[in-house]
């Protein structure tokens, strides 16, 4: 079974600085593993994707991310937060090896504050 | 862009009501999804297409029911409504092709719906 845990339901961080939003999976086989972003009133968009390619991922934005195995961990980062990546954040997991496994699972989500 | 649109972006019902959410895409694609969004939870699969007419049950299916006669075209049913239903609901569609997600496969989400049963 898949899982991914988001640690932090919100982060804020200043503008300017360093954006890390943590995401941690389980998995018994290679995952796909996905962010997406939520701004307000709007449905899910992707940011980027690890589909079992290169580790570190860039996604749009300037937010990028790093497969790493050892730590079963998939956390986004962004060097300089901007004003409008205020938002929430979902990390998500798939088994693309199970037949009729169709099916992203979500993380609880983190809401990202930046202040000004 | 591909265009996912939900019919409508809030809705009130009451308990017992039958509840239709309609969702449909412009770009003609096989997969077609429908999630709820709770606070703590995240997103939790309800149902998903991989073609008309067909459904696969997801993670939490009971309670609803899905149909899909056209292509772009997926409702979400709600055949008697519970207060535990108020939820914001998610659909989402994508260009793979059958049961299993590709590599090149994205998933485009609609706006929402805020479904709340009183």
């Amino acid at each position: 079974a898949q899982s991914v845990t988001q640690l932090g339901s919100h982060v804020s961080v200043s503008e300017g600085a360093l954006v890390l939003l943590r995401c941690n999976y389980s998995s018994s086989v290679p995952p796909y593993l996905f962010w997406y972003v939520q701004y307000p009133n709007q449905g899910l968009q992707l940011l980027l994707k690890y589909t079992s390619a290169a580790t570190l991922v860039k996604g749009i934005n300037g937010f990028e991310a790093e497969f790493k195995k050892s730590e079963t961990s998939f956390h986004l980062t962004k060097p300089s937060a901007h004003m409008s990546d205020a938002a929430e954040y979902f990390c998500a997991v798939t088994n693309p090896a199970v037949t009729g496994a169709n099916n992203l699972f979500f993380g609880t989500g983190t809401r990202l504050t930046v202040i000004p | 862009d591909v265009k996912v649109t939900q019919s409508s972006r809030y809705l009130v019902k009451r308990t017992g009501e039958k509840v239709f959410l309609e969702c449909v895409q412009d770009m003609d694609h096989e997969n077609m999804f429908w999630y709820r969004q709770d606070p703590g939870l995240g997103l939790r699969l309800i149902y998903f297409s991989y073609d008309v007419k067909m459904k696969e049950k997801g993670d939490i299916p009971e309670g609803y029911s899905v149909s899909r006669e056209k292509k772009e075209r997926f409702s979400l049913i709600l055949e008697s409504a519970s207060t535990n239903q108020t939820s914001m609901y998610l659909c989402a569609s994508s260009s793979g092709a059958g049961p299993i997600l590709s590599t090149n496969e994205k998933l485009f989400f609609g706006s929402g719906t805020q479904l709340s049963v009183l």
